[in-house]
């Protein structure tokens, strides 16, 4: 089936440590997005890419760095930067920017800091 | 820039009630509209969209009408079932804003049996 895959669902990281999130799409869309989910809070852009080995900072890019050296996969890394990354992940795509297009997303995932 | 602001939740009905859920947008030029479903723990899912004016997105019995004089795109629901409790957020995919979406805060609803 087509869709979005995000792993792992849960990640635990513990002080000082980069993590890195995983996200593929077999849709063949060549925006993709990661998007960050605070308890009871919308959702805020981290990073985007429009094209393969390309990408632009969103809103919220400082403690965060992301690559795009392939269509299907767009790989989050939460470095020790980030001081607060306790957070629900969500990563997606589109099949380009224009703005009709539907962006669709991945199942999510969590990150705590133990 | 672009925003979307959305009527503060949590939201409380009981089954069979009738749902409205405001949202009000400012973008310039014409943006696609947008509503998206969170279930808990889960990503979000596409409900429905309009990509202009006076066009009305529609889907398991949710509808929104593309209101460009009232900048709104409301979410109305005839008749809701408790299978619809969740987090609803509206959000906009503007012409000017790169190819991004631009989310409200999201509305919690509880539907009660």
């Amino acid at each position: 089936d087509g869709g979005i895959t995000q792993s792992p669902k849960y990640l635990f990281r513990k002080e000082g440590q980069n993590v890195t999130l995983s996200c593929e799409q077999n849709l063949n869309h060549d925006a993709m997005y990661w998007y960050r989910q605070d308890p009871g809070q919308g959702l805020r852009l981290i990073y985007y890419s429009q094209i393969v080995n390309d990408f632009q900072k969103g809103d919220i890019a400082e403690g965060y760095s992301v690559s795009r050296e392939k269509k299907e996969s767009f790989p989050l890394t939460v470095t020790s930067a980030q001081k607060n990354p306790t957070a629900f992940y969500l990563c997606a795509s589109s099949a380009d920017r224009s703005s009709g297009n539907t962006i669709y997303f991945g199942e999510g995932s969590w990150l705590t800091v133990v | 820039g672009d925003s979307v602001t959305q009527m503060e939740g949590p939201v409380t009905l009981s089954e069979e009630a009738f749902l409205t859920i405001n949202c009000t947008y400012t973008a310039t030029g014409y943006p696609s509209l947008f509503w998206y479903v969170q279930y808990p723990g889960e990503g979000l899912q596409l409900l429905l969209k309009a990509t202009k004016a006076d066009d009305k997105g529609s889907n398991k019995g949710f509808e929104a009408t593309y209101r460009k004089e009232t900048t709104s795109f409301h979410l109305e629901k005839g008749s809701v079932q408790v299978s619809d409790s969740a987090v609803y957020f509206c959000a906009l995919r503007g012409e000017t804003s790169g190819s991004r979406l631009t989310f409200g805060e999201g509305t919690q609803l509880t539907v009660n049996p």
